[in-house]
């Protein structure tokens, strides 16, 4: 199975600060790489897929990278809406799995 | 609008059986591959299954393989988790998760999760 490695797990930021967050697989996923945010009590949410691409109706400040092993997802100019959990999945082969989830508080 | 609708989660005993359904609207579910995906209680997402819009293809994590199986009503857009032999450990939040179409799965349609308590 592909492990994913998500850091930091939690972060302290304030508004208007740039956030990054990174995912580093165990194997080579090519760009086969998701993020994902999650609120309390709440469904997550897709934000990229393909480790670059922005789903519809997600703010342009999100944005991903990496290939291969390494990715970063980074939210500039964070907003009061942003704090929340953020995971990635690696979507290229079965077993799909998920990182551990990185939590980005209030500072 | 374009949703997935979990049921069926409850109370169940250790060693007991139950069903969890998904219901899809605003799109053809067997024109798409689905998911399960859960969330034990303050941990992370744990994918479950994949299944094919056409019902041939399906995978399972380790920790189900044998316990649960799913299964698919395409006359009633529905697709369906069976959990049987459950645990404590199967105590989570369940949720359908719709796979995006393109060349890697992820998921960009989620239901808001049924709730499954294992307890005696």
């Amino acid at each position: 199975d592909i492990q994913m490695t998500q850091s930091p797990s939690s972060i302290s930021a304030s508004v208007g600060d740039k956030v990054t967050i990174t995912c580093r697989a165990s194997q080579s996923i090519a760009s086969s790489l998701a993020w994902y945010q999650q609120k309390p009590g709440k469904a997550p949410e897709l934000l990229i897929y393909s480790a670059s691409n922005l789903e519809g109706g997600v703010p342009s400040r999100f944005s991903g990278s990496g290939s291969g092993t390494d990715f970063t997802l980074t939210i500039n100019s964070l907003q009061p809406e942003d704090f929340a959990l953020y995971y990635c999945q690696q979507g290229g082969s079965f077993p799909l799995t998920f990182g551990a989830g990185t939590k980005v508080e209030i500072k | 609008e374009v949703q997935v609708v979990e049921s069926g989660g409850g109370l169940v005993q250790p060693g007991g059986s139950l069903r969890l359904s998904c219901v899809g609207s605003g799109f053809t579910l067997s024109g798409y591959n689905m998911n399960w995906v859960r969330q034990a209680p303050g941990k992370g997402l744990e994918w479950l299954s994949y299944s094919r819009g056409s019902g041939s293809t399906l995978y399972l994590a380790d920790s189900v393989k044998g316990r649960f199986t799913v299964s698919r009503d395409n006359a009633k857009n529905s697709l369906y988790l069976q959990m049987n032999r459950v645990r404590a450990e199967d105590t989570a939040v369940y949720y359908c998760g719709r796979d995006k179409r393109g060349p890697d799965d992820c998921m960009d349609v989620w239901g808001k999760g049924t709730t499954v308590t294992v307890s005696s």
